[in-house]
Formats: structure tokens, C-alpha cells, sequence
């Protein structure tokens, strides 16, 4: 069966720090990838989107960026943090051409004070 | 472009009553619709899909919904629910952009089931 792993759980960053968050994805192949941010009391808006190794799309413009080194797995960064940065952040993957739902990962609640 | 609307933010309710969470959604071709639910601080679990056939599809724990192409809804029903059911659910359509699939999402309604 496939599983969705993201670390860390939870993260407490000063603003202007590095970020990486991991996500990564077992028991399927050549899966689509997603990032999503939840901002406290809002919906999912979507980030990032991958269909394959090195090939990211950006949804909305931000000091966040995306990468996708291996097939399973999917990473999250950004250089400098900002307050509004703050949320709950969510990696979910898909299986191309089927079905079209996604599967969600545990999540990481990222706190920038 | 495709969007959803979740008509109510919050839905208060009594454990063994009834409940109903509107979905509506805007689109001009085929959809493919979906109920999320998010238990606090926890990912989003795929709760009930409609892909195509039947327009009533159910969950495993008692939730059914309804999809009406009229009258563009998917709205979410429980006929009897539990404390364990207080969680957020999110509603969802298939979109095409840019080639690929992605799901678009309504901003979600809390269920509070008290006793």
C-alpha cells in the first residue's frame, strides 16, 4: 500500500531563517506531487505541482520554491522566512490519469516568530 | 476557471441529529467531485468521491452525498451523527489547467457535533 511521509511535524522558525520541508512518498512510482499551505482558519491553497523529477509548476508567486530530486520525493524551501509564512503546510500525491484524487500527508505546522 | 463554494463556515449540531454540508461548485464541462475531512492538526482524508454512474456515492462511516449536474452541488449528508464526526471537510472539483489535474477546493466547513 502507498504511504505519505513529511517531516518535520512541527517547526518553530525566526523570521529570515532558512526553511526545508521534505515530503516524500512510498509504495507507488512516477506519482504527481503537490505542496498545499492551510493558513490558520482558511482552505488549502496550492503552491506547487510536480509531474515528474525536476519538473515543478508554481501556482502563486512567493519566496517559496519547490524541488523534486528524486521520483518520491518532494521538498519545500525558501531562503528567508517571513511572518506570513505561518501555516500549516500539507504534501499530497496523485496517480496520473486516474481517478484524479489526492492523497494528503500528515502535514508540518510551520510557526515563523 | 473552476471554483467551490461551501455556503456554511460553521455547522453546529446535536449528536444523533441530522446533517447537511452545502457544496456548490462552478463549471462548464464533465467534473469529478470530492469530500475531504481534516481531523485537528491532521492531514485531509479522502472521504467520498463522485467520478461518474450513480449520483448518490457513500462513505464506509455513513456520509452519502448527491450529485445534482441542475443544480451544480454535492452537498454532503449524515442522518445521524457522532461526537467523532467534529472534524473540518472540505469539498473539491477536478480541474485541467495547464495540462495536468489538479483539485480545487471550497474554504471548508467546521462540524461541531456536541452532545
Amino acid at each position: 500500500s502507498q504511504t505519505i511521509h513529511q517531516w518535520p511535524a512541527t517547526l518553530v522558525q525566526p523570521v529570515g531563517s532558512p526553511l526545508s520541508l521534505e515530503c516524500t512518498v512510498e509504495g507507488t512510482s512516477n506519482p504527481n506531487l503537490y505542496w498545499y499551505r492551510q493558513a490558520a482558519g482558511r482552505g488549502l491553497q496550492l503552491l506547487f505541482y510536480s509531474v515528474g523529477i525536476g519538473q515543478i509548476s508554481s501556482e502563486v508567486p512567493q519566496n517559496l520554491s519547490a524541488s523534486r530530486p528524486q521520483d518520491r520525493q518532494f521538498i519545500l524551501s525558501s531562503k528567508k522566512l517571513l511572518l506570513s509564512d505561518s501555516g500549516f503546510y500539507l504534501c499530497a500525491w496523485s496517480v496520473p490519469g486516474q481517478g484524479h484524487e489526492q492523497y494528503f500527508g500528515p502535514g508540518t505546522r510551520l510557526t515563523v516568530t | 476557471a473552476q471554483s467551490v463554494t461551501q455556503l456554511d463556515s460553521q455547522v453546529p449540531v446535536f449528536e444523533e441529529a441530522p446533517v447537511e454540508l452545502r457544496c456548490n461548485y462552478s463549471s462548464s464541462v464533465s467534473v469529478y467531485l470530492f469530500w475531504y475531512v481534516q481531523y485537528p492538526n491532521q492531514g485531509l482524508q479522502l472521504l467520498l468521491k463522485y467520478l461518474s454512474g450513480s449520483t448518490l456515492v457513500k462513505s464506509i462511516n455513513g456520509f452519502e452525498a448527491e450529485f445534482n449536474k441542475s443544480q451544480t452541488s454535492f452537498h454532503l449528508r449524515k442522518p445521524s451523527v457522532h461526537i467523532s464526526d467534529t472534524a473540518e471537510y472540505f469539498c473539491a472539483v477536478n480541474t485541467i489547467s495547464g495540462g495536468y489535474n489538479k483539485l480545487i477546493f471550497g474554504a471548508g466547513t467546521r462540524l461541531a457535533v456536541h452532545p
